[in-house]
């Protein structure tokens, strides 16, 4: 079965560093997402992605936060100058395209450590 | 803006009982989706079951069904047979046409043996 993969599982930076995450949606899916989740907390959306452009984002998404579809397999998530709340686990998700595929499948996440 | 409410942060329920678990939302669209995720300690999201809201027929995935009542926005989650596996975070989450899931704050469900 098709799957959502995310690289690294767990990456420890130290404040003021730039990290890229990385997701590989599932193969013929055409939108991608970014959601986080603070420890304790709710998971939170962060960007939409389609077509090679952001569709929507959160207020949390802000000019320290970028993304990318590089290739035609991969889909990152950079953060250019990470802070101490920044550290939380970070989900990518992918979905197909017409109403019987609004379902969104997550990826296993990245946690992200800023020390 | 669409809301999402769970108001059970823990619930416990001996195995191979049954337990459900109580979400609302607000919204003032008609077609939209809704879902259940478990989140085990592992941290993965994985999805229980969905509701698309035109169907009036709840949806039921083996052990697990929902209560879905439109008018009242409430979507509750039946675990029946509770089993030791079934222990983890459980959140109820709202889709409208392919915009961002938003999601409960969660309820932490713990099966005891």
């Amino acid at each position: 079965e098709p799957e959502v993969t995310q690289t690294p599982s767990h990456q420890v930076t130290q404040m003021g560093q730039e990290v890229i995450l990385r997701c590989v949606p599932i193969s013929n899916h055409l939108y991608f997402y970014w959601y986080r989740q603070i420890l304790g907390q709710k998971v939170e959306f962060l960007v939409s992605f389609y077509n090679n452009e952001i569709s929507e984002k959160s207020e949390i998404f802000d000019d320290q936060f970028s993304v990318e579809r590089p290739d035609g397999s991969n889909f990152t998530l950079k953060i250019r100058s990470t802070k101490l709340e920044d550290s939380a686990m970070y989900f990518c998700a992918s979905r197909g395209t017409g109403m019987a595929y609004n379902e969104q499948f997550f990826g296993p996440g990245t946690r992200l450590t800023v020390l | 803006a669409q809301t999402v409410t769970q108001s059970q942060p823990e619930m416990s329920v001996q195995e191979a009982e049954t337990v459900t678990l109580s979400c609302t939302y607000d919204t003032s669209e008609s077609n939209y989706y809704l879902f259940w995720y478990k989140q085990p300690p592992s941290r993965q999201m994985i999805l229980v079951i969905r509701q698309e809201a035109y169907k009036q027929q709840n949806a039921t995935e083996n052990r697990f069904s929902v209560n879905f009542q439109k008018a009242a926005k409430s979507f509750s989650l039946k675990i029946s047979d509770s089993q030791l596996g079934d222990t983890a975070m459980y959140f109820c989450a709202f889709i409208w046409w392919g915009s961002r899931l938003t999601f409960g704050e969660g309820t932490q469900l713990t099966v005891n043996p």
